[in-house]
């Protein structure tokens, strides 16, 4: 089992509507949750961040958190084309001393006009 | 203004050579990472620092050595051990406090010749 999964996409959603993506992890001593986006041949950036279960939001985003289920998602409101991108969910863990963001996959998503 | 510094942008390896990419980050950071991205494909952590010349291996360690002598310098050379070496190189770091963000370089561009 992978320590974070992502679905590869792509999820492709029009122009306007709520993009969904979903992130598990696998380890339940994780405590700090991140949402990178990275557009093609660029580095990732930060959008999100969320330590504590419930939902998190900022302007267009939402970080929903539920460690019971080791489970996180990113909701984009009013998806629009310059949305289009990887998401990259990473989650930090302090197992074995370290202090390390281990990344998912990432998904790829497509606003369409 | 703030920041971390990767160079160069794109760099080509001769077989049997070694080379070396650098990191600079002027954000008074402890904690600095090197990671690898193949097309595709999520992050995958290779060496982090978390104290000036101290350093650990990441998940894929093997064909890559580090050096962290000063706190704002995090070297990462590639070398004619690591048979495939051809993928994106992203440098990070952050504060070393528990559960910070993570911010990135650039990236660098490594091709086989």
């Amino acid at each position: 089992q992978k320590e974070v999964e992502q679905n590869s996409g792509p999820l492709s959603v029009p122009e306007g509507a709520i993009a969904s993506l979903n992130c598990t992890y696998s380890d339940r001593g994780s405590q700090s949750f991140f949402w990178y986006r990275q557009y093609s041949g660029k580095s990732p950036e930060l959008i999100m961040f969320i330590y504590s279960n419930g939902d998190k939001e900022d302007g267009r985003f939402t970080a929903q958190l539920n460690k019971a289920s080791q489970y996180v998602s990113l909701l984009i409101r009013d998806s629009q084309p310059s949305d289009s991108a990887t998401y990259l969910c990473a989650v930090n863990s302090l197992t074995g001393g370290g202090n390390k963001l281990t990344f998912g996959t990432g998904t790829q998503l497509k606003v369409e006009l | 203004d703030g920041g971390i510094t990767q160079s160069p942008k794109y760099l080509f390896r001769k077989e049997g050579q070694n080379v070396t990419l650098s990191c600079e980050q002027n954000l008074n950071h402890d904690a600095m990472y090197w990671y690898r991205q193949d097309p595709g494909q999520g992050l995958r952590l290779i060496y982090y620092s978390q104290i000036v010349n101290d350093f650990q291996k990441g998940d894929i360690a093997e064909g890559y050595s580090v050096s962290r002598e000063k706190k704002e310098s995090f070297p990462l050379t590639v070398t004619s051990a690591q048979k495939n070496p051809t993928a994106f190189y992203l440098c990070a770091s952050r504060s070393g406090r528990a559960n910070e963000k993570l911010l990135f370089g650039s990236g660098t561009q490594l091709s086989v010749l």
